[in-house]
């Protein structure tokens, strides 16, 4: 039972390139979700999936695109990406959208130069 | 917009101290998370409450929802214990994630 499977952990880029984040769940969870952290702030939504084909977006979209077309898969993708992107980005899954336990992935640490 | 804040934001203390980290929140919630992070790594879910009080080992959480906060304890602290908690909470209407803390910062001293 591998629980949040997210890579790359590390990743560099450059100004402008696009890159797809991967996140896999093996618990058959129905909401899954990223997040970015970055220093002197908490964790914060990007977008988010309550099932397969639904996907909205969070508190801090811009840049970025999601899509979810089995349960398992949530991969994020950065379309032109920009230095204001560096940060750590989390995966996380739960079996509903409240009131259940969060699974987190290992992370991704992303620099844009 | 602060909807969580944690105190202290730093924590240092020897080993085998009772820590004590505090969660205040302003909107209403329908549970509240503890999780932690240690450097360079991923993030664990300690506990999720939504009343009263849960304990796993030496830690305790507790919550009380009339006045917004919740704390949590960790007894008899290690140098293992050392990592960032995070406070976070699922809000009571829509399907919006986690709104998270900053997190506090504890270094246990052996």
């Amino acid at each position: 039972n591998a629980g949040v499977t997210q890579t790359p952990k590390f990743q560099v880029l450059k100004t402008g390139q696009s890159m797809t984040l991967q996140c896999a769940q093996d618990m058959n969870h129905e909401y899954m979700s990223w997040y970015r952290q970055d220093p002197g702030m908490g964790l914060r939504l990007i977008h988010y999936s309550v099932g397969a084909g639904i996907t909205d977006q969070g508190e801090v979209p811009n840049g970025y695109n999601v899509s979810r077309s089995t349960t398992e898969d949530f991969p994020l993708r950065l379309l032109s990406a920009a230095p204001s992107q560096t940060s750590v980005y989390f995966c996380a899954s739960s079996y509903s959208d409240r009131n259940t336990e969060a699974f987190f992935g290992q992370g991704t640490r992303l620099t844009v130069v | 917009k602060n909807e969580v804040e944690q105190s202290p934001q730093n924590l240092t203390a020897q080993e085998g101290e009772f820590i004590t980290i505090n969660c205040s929140y302003s909107v209403g919630i329908s549970a509240l998370h503890w999780l932690q992070q240690h450097p360079g790594g991923g993030i664990v879910s300690l506990f999720m409450l939504s009343s009263g009080k849960k304990k796993h080992g030496r830690l305790i959480a507790t919550i009380n929802i009339q006045e917004k906060h919740s704390s949590l304890h960790i007894t008899a602290s290690h140098p293992r214990d050392s990592a960032v908690y995070i406070c976070a909470f699922t809000s009571g209407g829509g399907a919006d994630g986690l709104t998270f803390g900053k997190g506090t910062h504890l270094i246990i001293q052996p």
